[in-house]
């Protein structure tokens, strides 16, 4: 089945620097890439998702990009705020006929003001 | 549209009780799945189903039951409670099509004594 790595496991960041979270995954079928947020004591919400035929994808402070060869995509978080603080994790779909998202362990990202 | 419903929130059980988690949906979603989340393991898959009347295990199944009547609903059955399922579990629904959202219910916090 589908492995997900995710580094790193904490990350503390200055507001206003960027924060990088990468992951592999080892699954070359797999074609659905989104990260989620989740803010203590809630529920994972989506925050951005790329697909296998997509290298980047940006909204607005957020981005992501996917190497689809080196089977790593990355959630790049530009000008941070206290407000960003949170877990993040990423994901992928294994694909086939079978829905299995496989998690990353996440990343506890904590924005200093 | 109250989007994914859990219930309960809360609750405490005695090793060897038994109980089932709800989880509802209103969105007509045809996946629906169930995580627990452990401090530094991320989300892991319990059960999922990818419509009424399928449901196939995920990573870590033992000790769940689930069962899949209606489209709606996707109950999460701890047959004999062990301290080891003491965890916060999350249930979830996307639409069929790949590279979809997964929404995410508020959560089920579990304490097994």
């Amino acid at each position: 089945g589908e492995n997900v790595e995710q580094h790193p496991s904490t990350l503390s960041v200055q507001e206003g620097d960027s924060a990088v979270i990468k992951c592999t995954y080892s699954d070359s079928a797999s074609n659905y890439f989104p990260w989620y947020k989740q803010e203590l004591g809630k529920r994972p919400q989506l925050i951005i998702d790329i697909r296998s035929n997509v290298g980047e994808k940006k909204d607005q402070r957020i981005a992501v990009t996917l190497n689809k060869t080196a089977k790593h995509f990355s959630l790049h978080i530009t000008e941070t705020q206290p407000e960003d603080s949170a877990v993040y994790f990423c994901a992928a779909y294994s694909g086939g006929s079978n829905y299995k998202l496989t998690f990353g362990k996440g990343t506890l990202l904590t924005v200093n003001p | 549209n109250a989007g994914v419903t859990q219930t309960p929130k809360f609750q405490v059980l005695k090793t060897g009780q038994s109980m089932t988690l709800q989880c509802a949906q209103d969105m007509n979603h045809e996946y629906m799945s169930w995580y627990r989340q452990d401090p530094g393991m991320g989300l892991r898959l319990i059960h999922y189903s990818v419509g009424a009347g399928i449901t196939d295990q995920g990573e870590v199944p033992n000790g769940y039951n689930v069962s899949r009547s209606t489209t709606e609903d996707f109950p999460l059955r701890l047959l004999s409670a062990a301290p080891s399922q003491t965890s916060v579990y999350f249930c979830a629904s996307s639409y069929r099509d790949t590279n979809t959202e997964a929404f995410f219910g508020q959560g089920t916090r579990l304490t097994v004594v």
